[in-house]
């Protein structure tokens, strides 16, 4: 057990959907990061957010944002959703994250399937 | 941005065998992890390796951070070390965090 917890297990939800995932870091850790996993593109950074600002951003699509709050937790919105975001989505939290390397600590993931 | 590549691609074993995973990278890094992802789709933390050698169990690691590469040994390998492989790294340089992952190693032990 990593100690990030992630929400819901599994998601099943139709084209041009909404859904929020949400996602609670390690007790202690500032950053947290989201990552998805498809077959087509393996594992890719989407963003990251440090004690509630966001940091860095990469392939993430502009139908999808995401937040952190004052109690660090996180949540991943994907909007107007396509078949193609059916995907895992990972949660990874770490102490710091903005300078240095530490390690990131994954979460169990969500299954998205969009039908 | 920073390239990482994993070989090989797939590896069939039978228990008990030895393995050597590879990463390279095209960079250099100021992060470097080794996870496994099981059947189930958890990732699981390894190593947290960006240089040196480590060593949990039966795994060990090494990081050549000059040479750019990384290697996971796995020894006497059992069937619930079946999965996915992956190396993640993080460009040095960069002041944020994001982990730039290979394609990944699916090795399959046999009984």
């Amino acid at each position: 057990d990593s100690g990030v917890t992630q929400t819901p297990k599994h998601l099943i939800t139709a084209t041009g959907q909404r859904v929020t995932l949400r996602c609670s870091p390690r007790s202690g850790d500032l950053s947290v990061y989201w990552y998805q996993q498809s077959l087509d593109q393996g594992l890719q950074f989407l963003i990251q957010y440090y004690n509630g600002e966001e940091r860095a951003k990469g392939n993430i699509l502009e139908r999808f944002s995401a937040q952190q709050f004052p109690d660090l937790h996180s949540e991943l919105n994907l909007s107007s959703l396509e078949l193609g975001d059916s995907a895992l989505y990972f949660c990874a939290s770490s102490v710091g994250g903005v300078r240095g390397g530490e390690t990131q600590y994954f979460g169990p993931g969500t299954r998205l399937l969009v039908l | 941005g920073i390239q990482v590549e994993q070989s090989p691609p797939d590896l069939i074993l039978q228990e008990g065998a030895n393995s050597t995973l590879r990463c390279n990278f095209s960079d250099s890094v100021n992060n470097l992890q080794w996870f496994h992802q099981n059947p189930w789709g958890q990732l699981i933390n390894l190593f947290y390796i960006p240089s040196g050698t480590k060593q949990n169990g039966r795994l060990s690691a090494t990081t050549v951070a000059t040479e750019r590469y990384s290697l996971l040994y796995i020894s006497s390998s059992q069937t619930t070390d079946s999965g996915v492989y992956f190396c993640a790294v993080r460009a040095g340089g960069t002041s944020y965090g994001k982990l730039t992952f290979g394609q990944g190693t699916i090795l399959t032990v046999h009984p």
